[in-house]
């Protein structure tokens, strides 16, 4: 499915670089979210965004930034990679209304290393 | 707090065999619950939602209030079921935010 991608999608960074991941989708949906998954933990949301220009905080924002100059970007960066980021990044998007109001779409993920 | 438990990591059944995925919720008002399924080398995708009420590749699952649980279910696994699944959780107020548990790896062995 085409319509949420995701870049790049496998990332090795060095403790204390800055790495962006970006997320695009296609079909004009509202809602756009950041997860990251890690064993045992399941995903868990970093940032999440109701409209282009409104952002929030979800469960683990520290050490994440994100825009949404357009509504169909969503880029996540980490100001200055850890080794406790290293994961799979998702992101992810939804409709605001309509049947399928509150179904998430998830892209492809970004398996990001940082050592 | 909102929470969603998942208690088994692995699920390893034969085919043919039941069965039967756990999730229990912790949530103050009235949640809406789904299962996600992530396919090796898929992307996660919506498999089932609590208010569509419906089957899908011959899973089902009831919300029980009652035991805030909501226990992904199917008669009679396949090989191709063999997955990893997700409870997820999401309120009311807004933001479709989703909270997941960790996830159950279904194992379904020939």
């Amino acid at each position: 499915d085409a319509g949420i991608t995701q870049s790049p999608r496998y990332k090795i960074t060095e403790t204390g670089r800055q790495v962006t991941l970006m997320c695009h989708q296609t079909w004009s949906h509202s809602y756009m979210f950041w997860y990251r998954q890690d064993l045992g933990h399941g995903l868990r949301l970093i940032y999440y965004s109701a409209a282009a220009d409104i952002t929030d905080k979800g469960e683990v924002p520290d050490g994440y930034v994100v825009s949404r100059s357009k509504t169909e970007n969503f880029p996540l960066t980490l100001e200055s990679a850890t080794r406790s980021q290293t994961s799979v990044y998702f992101c992810a998007s939804s409709e605001s209304m309509g049947a399928r109001y509150n179904e998430q779409f998830f892209g492809p993920g970004t398996r990001l290393t940082v050592l | 707090a909102q929470r969603v438990t998942q208690p088994e990591k692995l699920l390893s059944v034969f085919k043919g065999a039941p069965v039967e995925l756990k999730c229990n919720y912790s949530y103050s008002g009235s949640p809406e619950l789904f299962w996600y399924v992530q396919y090796s080398r898929q992307r996660l995708q919506l498999l089932l939602r609590h208010i569509s009420r419906e089957s899908i590749k011959g899973f089902t699952a009831d919300l029980n209030k009652g035991e805030t649980s909501f226990h992904l279910k199917k008669p009679f696994a396949q090989e191709e079921d063999s997955a990893m699944y997700y409870c997820a959780l999401s309120g009311t107020g807004g933001y479709n935010k989703l909270i997941f548990g960790a996830g159950t790896r279904l194992a379904v062995h020939p």
